[in-house]
């Protein structure tokens, strides 16, 4: 099993839709996840932090499951502007990973259409 | 304020020429990070440095150098170009080393790389 796997769909959308990617990781010891947002032909940029609890900024909103090994982003009222590659990011526990740096899903691409 | 700048942002190589790819850093950070994104394979880190005076390979170090000149620059260098090296360069760079601490990372803008 890789360790953080996402659908890379293509999901294609309509403005003003709401959208959810999953995202599973192996190390059940993981310590901290985000999402990162990239687009196309740039670098990637933090997009927010996931906590245990769940978070919301604005139209995104993340949500951690420990128990099943999944994080979601849900991202509500869909722009343009969403287009993207989303990235799930990981950290390793203090012992394991990939030398104790962030992991990184392949990715998701959203395409929002008018 | 500049964040996380690499220079070149395009560079054309040959077979066996050397180049090296520099990073730097103005947000005061103890780690920085290379990483290459090839198509379908998502970022891999080549190398790291969790402080300054320290680097570790990374998951895809072979054909890599590395130095951590400062706290604020590091630079990789390719020996030996190889045509399966073309692809995107990323530095990034954390407050602390990822590892348990939950430190996010800031890339610069790449360096897009092609060995013919």
């Amino acid at each position: 099993r890789k360790e953080v796997e996402q659908d890379p769909g293509p999901f294609n959308v309509p403005e003003g839709a709401t959208v959810a990617f999953n995202c599973t990781y192996s190390n059940s010891a993981s310590q901290s996840f985000f999402w990162y947002r990239q687009d196309c032909r740039k670098e990637p940029k933090l997009l927010m932090s996931v906590y245990s609890s769940g978070n919301e900024d604005g139209r995104f909103t993340a949500q951690l499951n420990r128990a099943s090994q999944y994080i979601s982003l849900l991202i509500r009222d869909s722009k343009l502007s969403d287009s993207a590659t989303y990235l799930c990011v990981v950290t390793p526990d203090f012992f394991g990973g990939s030398q104790g740096n962030l992991i990184f899903g392949k990715g998701t691409k959203l395409s929002v259409k008018p | 304020n500049a964040g996380v700048t690499q220079t070149p942002k395009f560079q054309v190589l040959k077979t066996g020429q050397s180049m090296t790819l520099q990073c730097a850093q103005d947000m005061n950070h103890n780690s920085m990070y290379w990483y290459r994104q090839d198509p379908g394979m998502g970022l891999r880190l080549i190398y790291y440095s969790a402080s300054e005076g320290t680097t570790d390979k990374g998951e895809v170090p072979n054909g890599y150098n590395v130095s951590r000149l400062n706290k604020r620059e590091f630079s990789l260098r390719l020996e030996s170009a190889a045509p399966s090296q073309t692809s995107v360069y990323f530095c990034a760079s954390s407050v602390s080393l990822s590892t348990g601490g939950g430190q996010p990372q800031h890339f610069g803008d790449g360096t897009r790389l092609s060995i013919l």
